[in-house]
């Protein structure tokens, strides 16, 4: 799987839009993007996934760049509970056997 | 609640001792995987199973690591003759086969400490 870069660290206030970015500039045409986070003290969770149109759901947008060398997480309205460490992984569904292969993430803060 | 379970939460065990952690995946899960993760680090992918074949080892589990899955179900991660850098978050996680998400599931984990 191909690596991606993210800022180690960002901040938000409370109820205003994050855009967390995430660059993945040797992404290949059969590399899904997967945003996972990590609440503190838990494991991992899912938050969206997509290959190259923009994706939306219940936690979160995904933006994904026209080359589709980048791409942007964006929480509409940030929380107390949005608090976390997010990670940006790319996964070749068709070749691999489906483990996630983890960076170091980015340390979200909201700040009330 | 049907989620990924783990027992036990923490784990203290003295260097050289042998500890074993379960896992119990969502039920119609063929997936399992196992990762580790030390502070301030990303997950790290150990070993994954597809029901009861171990399909995947990553060269991060030596030896001293045996993971098994009887029957397809729960899944056990036995380290032998722990070391302290053994000391890390045990993290198992279960999926569906098949589709383009693969969305894997955590558990809250096991914390080992070993002194």
């Amino acid at each position: 799987d191909a690596k991606t870069t993210q800022p180690n660290s960002m901040e938000s206030n409370e109820e205003e839009p994050v855009h967390l970015p995430c660059n993945h500039s040797t992404i290949s045409g059969t590399d899904y993007i997967h945003w996972y986070r990590q609440l503190p003290s838990q494991g991992p969770e899912y938050v969206i996934h997509g290959l190259t149109s923009n994706v939306n759901n219940r936690m979160a947008s995904l933006a994904i760049a026209e080359d589709r060398k980048s791409s942007t997480l964006i929480l509409h309205r940030a929380t107390l509970r949005d608090a976390a460490v997010y990670y940006c992984i790319l996964r070749d569904v068709e070749g691999s056997q489906g483990n996630l292969i983890f960076g170091k993430g980015t340390k979200l803060s909201v700040k009330p | 609640d049907t989620g990924v379970s783990q027992n036990p939460r923490h784990k203290i065990t003295k260097r050289g001792q042998n500890v074993t952690f379960r896992c119990d995946p969502i039920s119609e899960h063929n997936r399992l995987y196992w990762y580790r993760q030390t502070l301030g680090q990303g997950p790290e992918f150990l070993t994954y199973f597809q029901n009861e074949a171990q399909l995947e080892k990553s060269r991060l589990l030596s030896d001293r690591f045996s993971a098994e899955r009887p029957k397809g179900s729960f899944s056990t991660l036995e380290i032998q003759r722990t070391e302290q850098g053994d000391s890390a978050m045990y993290l198992c996680a279960s999926s569906l086969d098949g589709g383009s998400s693969y969305e894997q599931y955590f558990g809250p984990g096991t914390r080992l400490t070993v002194t």
